[in-house]
C-alpha cells in the first residue's frame, strides 16, 4: 500500500504564493494527481505527473521527484476562491489502473 | 454536457437497514469508480468498473458492500445491514479511459447517515 502525507492546513494572503507538499511511499510509482475540493463539493482535477519535473497550468504548477517520493502543488496569485482542500493521490504499479490512493488533503485558507 | 450525477444527495437510514446509492456517469465514459469520504479525510477507493465488470473491488470493506453496473452505464452501490460506521459521503467518478493521465470526474456524492 501507500503512505501519503500532506500538511493538514495552510494559510496565505490573497495575491501570495503557497506551496503544498506531498510525500508518498509506494511499491512502484505509476502517477500522481492533484485534485481541488471545495467544502461540500466534488473533487475536481488539477494536474497529473508521472515523470520528474514541473508541469505548469496557468496559476497552478505541480512538481514531481520520483526518487524522493515527493510532489508539490504551487498556487500563484492566490484568490479568495482558491480556499479549498487540495488532495494528493497516487497510483501504484501493484494496484489496478483505476485505483487511486488519496492523502487526507491540505486545507488552504486564503485571507484578504 | 452533463456531469456525473448521484442520487439521492442525502440518505438517512437506521442501523441494520439496506440502502442503494445510484450513480449516472458521464455519457460514453467506460470506467466508473466508487469512493467514500469521511470528514477530514481524502476519498477512500472502494471499487471500479471497466464496462460492466468489476475490474478491482479490493477496496470494498466487507461482504455487506456490493456494486453492480449491468449495462455498462449506471451503477448502484448496495449496502446491507448498515452500521453507524458506514456513515460517510459516497462519491462516484467516471473517466473516458483507464490509467495514464485519464482524469476521474467526480459526482457531488451521496451523504449517508446511519442512525
Amino acid at each position: 500500500g501507500q503512505n501519503i502525507d500532506q500538511p493538514t492546513e495552510m494559510t496565505a494572503t490573497e495575491g501570495a504564493i503557497v506551496q503544498i507538499n506531498c510525500t508518498y511511499q509506494t511499491s512502484g510509482f505509476n502517477g500522481l494527481f492533484w485534485y481541488q475540493q471545495h467544502a461540500g463539493e466534488a473533487p475536481t482535477f488539477l494536474s497529473y505527473n508521472v515523470l520528474d519535473g514541473l508541469e505548469e497550468k496557468g496559476r497552478f504548477s505541480s512538481f514531481l521527484s520520483r526518487s524522493k517520493g515527493y510532489s508539490y502543488l504551487l498556487l500563484k496569485e492566490l484568490q479568495m476562491k482558491d480556499s479549498a482542500s487540495y488532495l494528493c493521490a497516487v497510483r501504484s504499479l501493484t494496484d489496478s489502473w483505476g485505483k487511486l490512493q488519496f492523502g487526507a488533503g491540505t486545507q488552504v485558507v486564503v485571507t484578504p | 454536457g452533463a456531469g456525473v450525477s448521484q442520487t439521492p444527495s442525502n440518505k438517512v437510514t437506521e442501523k441494520g437497514k439496506y440502502v442503494e446509492l445510484r450513480c449516472d456517469p458521464i455519457s460514453g465514459h467506460t470506467a466508473l469508480y466508487w469512493y467514500r469520504q469521511s470528514l477530514g479525510q481524502g476519498p477512500e477507493f472502494l471499487i471500479y468498473f471497466q464496462g460492466t465488470g468489476a475490474a478491482d473491488d479490493s477496496g470494498l470493506p466487507n461482504d455487506r458492500f456490493f456494486a453492480v453496473r449491468p449495462e455498462g452505464s449506471v451503477s448502484t452501490l448496495k449496502i446491507q445491514r448498515t452500521e453507524r460506521g458506514d456513515s460517510a459521503v459516497y462519491l462516484c467518478a467516471s473517466s473516458s479511459g483507464q490509467g495514464g493521465a485519464y482524469e476521474q470526474y467526480f459526482g457531488p456524492g451521496t451523504r449517508l447517515t446511519v442512525t
